[in-house]
């Protein structure tokens, strides 16, 4: 694959913040997407980074640093319908899309 | 308008068997992609159909294949099917290839090999 990498579990508390990271291969990168999967249910899109920056969304932004091949996901004002699975996917020259394992967020209240 | 279908949502096959899962897009969407999902290894690529012709292929062994129609829907097929193959099976379409964009995902096909 093209190693990328996102902790497996995070844990936080309703109405707080919680950042995921994700890290990946910078050579032939194109970019980056995020994705949420509540369970048993289909993944569904949440943002797409090819430039560098943040872009916000409501409560959820995410932030890219191509140089540094990391990118973060940032969930505001958590809420208990965050709980999910947060998937960093990454493209590549070879043009397929790489997902890393996943990182479960657990929302207590 | 509708999302993406996969069918069937659940089966159970025995080793050396073979099956075949059948994917419909979005309307008006040309590319399809699959994805095997196990828990811990996340979702592996599998292959990528665009207007008819295989775009990319991931890491995969040749039991592992799919077409797509002209009508865009897909199918793939896993022939002598191994334990291993015990996965969920997801399918999802986009507009234009599918590291351009959006993905839409189906519910998945959940595979259980005995």
């Amino acid at each position: 694959g093209q190693n990328i990498d996102q902790p497996t579990e995070m844990t936080a508390t309703e109405g707080a913040i919680v950042q995921i990271n994700c890290t990946y291969q910078t050579s032939g990168f194109n970019g980056l997407f995020w994705y949420q999967q509540h369970a048993g249910e289909a993944p569904t899109f949440l943002s797409y980074n090819v430039l560098d920056g943040l872009e916000e969304k409501g409560r959820f932004s995410s932030f890219l640093s191509r140089s540094k091949g990391y990118s973060y996901l940032l969930l505001k004002e958590l809420q208990m319908k965050d709980s999910a699975s947060y998937l960093c996917a990454s493209t590549f020259n070879d043009y397929k899309l790489s997902f890393g394992a996943g990182t479960t967020v657990t929302v207590r209240a | 308008k509708a999302g993406v279908t996969q069918t069937p949502r659940y089966l159970i096959k025995t080793r050396g068997q073979q099956v075949t899962l059948s994917c419909s897009p979005i309307s008006g969407h040309r590319s399809v992609s699959w994805y095997q999902q196990t828990p811990g290894q996340g979702l592996q690529f599998l292959f990528e159909y665009f207007s008819e012709t295989q775009r990319n292929k991931g890491n995969f062994p040749g039991r592992f294949s799919g077409r797509q129609f002209s009508n865009s829907r897909s199918e793939m097929n896993v022939s002598t099917l191994e334990l291993g193959d015990s996965a969920l099976y997801l399918c999802a379409s986009s507009i234009g290839t599918s590291g351009s964009g959006e993905l839409f995902f189906g519910e998945g096909s959940r595979l259980t090999v005995l």
